[in-house]
């Protein structure tokens, strides 16, 4: 079973929709929680953390987090053209920086104009 | 801002070669990683370091080392290079065990795209 598990897509959404992209991890041990976003030919850059239980709203970006299912979501709100991406998440068994980020493979994020 | 750069973004090497790829970053990171990306396998980790001196293998450090004598520098080599380790390399740098939460963000290099040939 691999460790950190993603849908890879594609998923296509209207454009104006919500986007929804989920992630499950294997390691009960996990402490926190990232959403990276990678542009094609481009480095991922971070746009969401989350380490609590429930939901976490930045802009039009939530982050959902499950410890118990062991499950974690981004939903996009009025999604844009720009959004088409790839989105990859990623998991650390620590709060603190001095653990390894294992990532999914993440999903292929197409918005419809 | 932080600035992760690796020292090439595409570079052709033929099988046999030994390849160095550099990472350096400017934010005083104590940790730094190294991973390659490939269609369908998304980010692998193959090495990464906590401090000077310090390393600790990935998920798939077979064919790889590194070496990391100054906390800024993190390099990646090749032994002799293969067909199969062809594909984009990332270097990443996170902070250290002094910080939490958002702060513990990793920040990419542009990566170096290696073909072996």
């Amino acid at each position: 079973q691999k460790e950190v598990e993603q849908n890879s897509g594609p998923l296509s959404v209207p454009e104006g929709a919500i986007a929804s992209l989920n992630c499950t991890y294997s390691d009960r041990g996990s402490q926190s929680f990232f959403w990276y976003r990678q542009y094609s030919g481009k480095s991922p850059e971070l746009i969401m953390f989350i380490y609590s239980n429930g939901d976490k709203e930045d802009g039009r970006f939530t982050a959902q987090l499950n410890k118990a299912s062991q499950y974690v979501s981004l939903l996009i709100r009025d999604s844009q053209p720009s959004d088409s991406a790839t989105y990859l998440c990623a998991v650390s068994l620590s709060n603190f920086g001095n653990e390894k980020l294992t990532f999914g493979t993440g999903t292929r994020l197409t918005i419809i104009p | 801002d932080v600035k992760v750069t690796q020292s090439s973004r595409y570079l052709v090497k033929r099988t046999g070669e030994k390849v160095f790829l550099e990472c350096v970053q400017d934010m005083d990171h104590e940790n730094m990683f190294w991973y390659r990306q490939d269609p369908g396998l998304g980010l692998r980790l193959i090495y990464f370091s906590y401090d000077v001196k310090m390393k600790e293998k990935g998920d798939i450090p077979e064919g790889y080392s590194v070496s990391r004598e100054k906390k800024e520098r993190f390099s990646l080599i090749l032994e002799s290079a293969s067909t199969n380790q062809t594909s984009m390399y990332l270097c990443a740098s996170r902070p250290g065990q002094t910080m939490q939460g958002r702060d513990t963000e990793a920040f990419f290099g542009q990566g170096t795209r290696l073909t072996v040939v």
